[in-house]
């Protein structure tokens, strides 16, 4: 049973424009919530985390929010450029056990120029 | 600046061969894990390690074994190899120190195959 999905397995969009990426979660104990991006034959890389105590955290382009209430959770990446095609997974952590991450299947973006 | 190096890079291997995988870090991160990834599926987390000498299972331990006997290494062992281990394994490690959590750092991945 997914305990974190992520229902989109791909986007597309235009360069220059929003990319929102979206993830739910069903286990109301998860505390950390973080998003990797990875590209082909590497291994995922740190984008941005946020903490349940929070609703919002930014990082340069990168924002995600979580909607404690709904057990969801999102990434916007403004303005999308080409380099940020790849595969981005949201994974969550219970009780600050982040070594125990448990991962969604991943969503494939697509940055058209 | 190395990170986390995982060797090999690809491996092919019969059903019923052994085999260790090998991590390394040289960040001096007290936390590592072994993940598997799926072709379409997320990471599942095999085992983890909060310290050298300390490991503990994580969703899909079976057919796996872990040791950590200093803080840089962290070998995965295939016991006896089935169909079902072919897979992309990936090591990480984070730091316990700073505020709040800290990120795990992945290494680029070890490719399996099983025949």
């Amino acid at each position: 049973d997914q305990q974190v999905k992520q229902n989109s397995p791909s986007l597309s969009v235009q360069e220059g424009r929003i990319s929102i990426l979206n993830c739910d979660y069903t286990n109301s104990m998860f505390d950390y919530f973080l998003w990797y991006k990875k590209y082909p034959a590497e291994g995922p890389t740190f984008l941005i985390s946020i903490s349940s105590i929070k609703d919002k955290n930014e990082d340069g382009r990168f924002t995600v929010f979580l909607n404690k209430s709904a057990k969801h959770l999102s990434l916007h990446i403004v303005p999308s450029q080409p380099g940020d095609s790849a595969v981005y997974f949201c994974a969550a952590s219970v009780q600050g056990g982040s070594e125990k991450l448990v991962f969604g299947k991943g969503t494939k973006l697509t940055v058209n120029p | 600046n190395a990170g986390v190096t995982q060797t090999p890079k690809f491996q092919v291997l019969k059903t019923g061969q052994s085999m260790t995988l090998q991590c390394a870090q040289d960040m001096n991160h007290e936390y590592m894990s072994w993940y598997r990834q799926d072709p379409g599926m997320g990471l599942r987390l095999i085992h983890y390690s909060v310290g050298a000498g300390i490991t503990d299972q994580g969703e899909v331990p079976n057919g796996y074994n872990v040791s950590r006997s200093t803080t840089e290494d962290f070998p995965l062992r295939l016991l006896s190899a089935a169909p079902s281990q072919t897979s992309v394994y990936f090591c990480a490690s984070r730091t316990g120190g700073g505020p709040g959590n800290q990120p795990q750092h992945f290494g680029d991945g070890t490719r399996l195959s099983i025949l």
